[in-house]
């Protein structure tokens, strides 16, 4: 059971040019939905996470946008850059019993063309 | 300030052995998370270490086991290793007092390979 659907699995972008990549969630108890970036061989880092309080978060070229009632949130990548080819995974985070469960979508894998 | 540390970088078993692998989370964090990924998917949660306690776990049989000492760096410990526990193993850190609700911070990852 596939409890994160990321989409799509794999992006190709236009140096400057906006990638976006959605997430849909089932569980209406996740409180905490953070995107990490993963470049190979390496492990993923945080980019940026948002709280369902908000509609809408931004730091830098990286905006996240949610949307509680249609239970789906997106990372929006601002005038992309080659260095900005990688993986992306959103996350949320399941607060029942295990404080610390971070359920992963699959990933993107964005390409950025100079 | 050090951030997550993991050893070795990679390791290579056979299947049946047994095999140990280490995190030293970043200064300042007390909770340490484990995660496997298998080649082309996103992390999946393993266990969560707070105060030298496990405070979580995932859908992984008892032969995956782990610890956290007083310093809160952490082990992660598999038995009777499979083909399928192949992947990268991953440790993250996080500011703790065992709430999901903070940040984890990611390792390397050690790349474990069953022959």
């Amino acid at each position: 059971q596939q409890q994160v659907k990321q989409s799509p699995q794999s992006l190709i972008v236009q140096k400057g040019g906006i990638s976006i990549i959605n997430c849909a969630y089932e569980n209406t108890a996740f409180d905490y939905f953070p995107w990490y970036q993963q470049f190979p061989g390496k492990g993923p880092a945080l980019l940026i996470a948002i709280r369902p309080d908000v509609s809408e978060k931004k730091e830098g070229r990286f905006t996240i946008s949610f949307n509680k009632s249609a239970k789906q949130f997106s990372l929006h990548i601002m005038d992309s850059q080659p260095g900005d080819s990688a993986t992306y995974f959103c996350a949320a985070l399941d607060y029942g019993g295990s404080q610390g469960n971070l359920i992963f979508g699959k990933g993107t894998k964005l390409s950025v063309k100079p | 300030e050090t951030g997550v540390t993991q050893s070795p970088t990679h390791l290579i078993k056979t299947r049946g052995q047994q095999v140990t692998l280490r995190c030293s989370s970043q200064s300042g964090h007390n909770t340490v998370s484990w995660y496997q990924q298998a080649l082309g998917q996103g992390p999946q949660f393993i266990f969560q270490y707070y105060r030298e306690e496990e405070n979580g776990r995932g859908n992984f049989p008892p032969r995956f086991s782990g610890l956290q000492f007083p310093n809160y760096s952490s082990e992660l410990n598999v038995n009777a290793l499979e083909l399928d526990d192949s992947a990268l193993y991953l440790c993250a850190s996080s500011p703790g007092g065992g709430s999901g609700h903070n940040e984890q911070f990611f390792g390397p990852g050690t790349r474990l390979t069953v022959l």
